[in-house]
């Protein structure tokens, strides 16, 4: 079966600089996704950043960026220049397709990231 | 594009009472997730829909939980008798699974807040 471990609780970092969320994955599958949701107090998830498993090359979107190392199953998240509004939980979720056609997603722990003035 | 739309957002109810969630996922989309989200924890599968059929209801407590997808669209999550340990958001979120592809990111509503006193 397939899991997600996120093993950084929590996170701090000051207002402008940068910081980098661990994630590492157990799967027998070559193709998949893996995926950076942010939860913030509102509740509603938000995709920050996908990365398909065949891409070698690492995703970005604008300030975030991940560290994609398939081989090692490790799938970290880096936030340049933090901002307040980047206060919030940050999940990690795998997908993968399951024979009979659909795709199962499933969730890490989560890692709460404060933001600091 | 219209999100996930979800009712209602908080519920407060008192153990052994029963109570309904209902999700409108974002049309087209033919997987339709519901997820249990226990404070301080990441989002737990209880039960995903392709259409209207279900395709994965292991973590579902079948004994009070159930849930329904109405002509492959609307689904209600019905709990019956409550208990003190189902306080906890419940997420929907639904995602597009081209037939023969991986499939897309989940997108998710803004979650039931479920309070049991």
């Amino acid at each position: 079966a397939q899991t997600v471990t996120q093993s950084q609780p929590e996170m701090s970092v000051q207002e402008a600089e940068t910081v980098t969320l661990s994630c590492t994955y157990d799967t027998s599958e070559s193709n998949y996704y893996l995926f950076w949701y942010k939860q913030p107090p509102s509740r509603q998830m938000i995709l920050v950043i996908r990365q398909e498993a065949y891409k070698q090359q690492n995703a970005t979107e604008n300030r975030f960026s991940v560290n994609f190392q398939k081989a090692a199953k490790s799938f970290s998240l880096k936030i340049s220049d933090s901002q307040l509004g980047d206060t919030a939980m940050y999940f990690c979720a795998f997908m993968n397709p399951i024979s009979g056609g659909y795709n199962k997603l499933i969730f890490g722990a989560g890692t709460r990231l404060a933001v600091h003035p | 594009e219209a999100g996930v739309a979800q009712s209602p957002r908080y519920k407060i109810i008192e153990k052994r009472q029963s109570v309904a969630f209902w999700c409108n996922p974002i049309s087209g989309h033919a997987t339709l997730y519901w997820y249990q989200q226990i404070l301080g924890q990441g989002p737990k599968l209880l039960i995903q829909f392709q259409n209207n059929g279900v395709v994965d209801d292991s973590q579902l407590p079948k004994d009070r939980f159930s849930a329904e997808r109405l002509k492959g669209v609307d689904s209600t999550l019905k709990i019956q008798p409550a208990k003190l340990e189902d306080s906890a958001v419940y997420l929907c979120a639904s995602s597009f699974f081209p037939r023969g592809r991986l499939g897309t990111e989940a997108f998710f509503g803004q979650g039931t807040r479920l309070t049991v006193v």
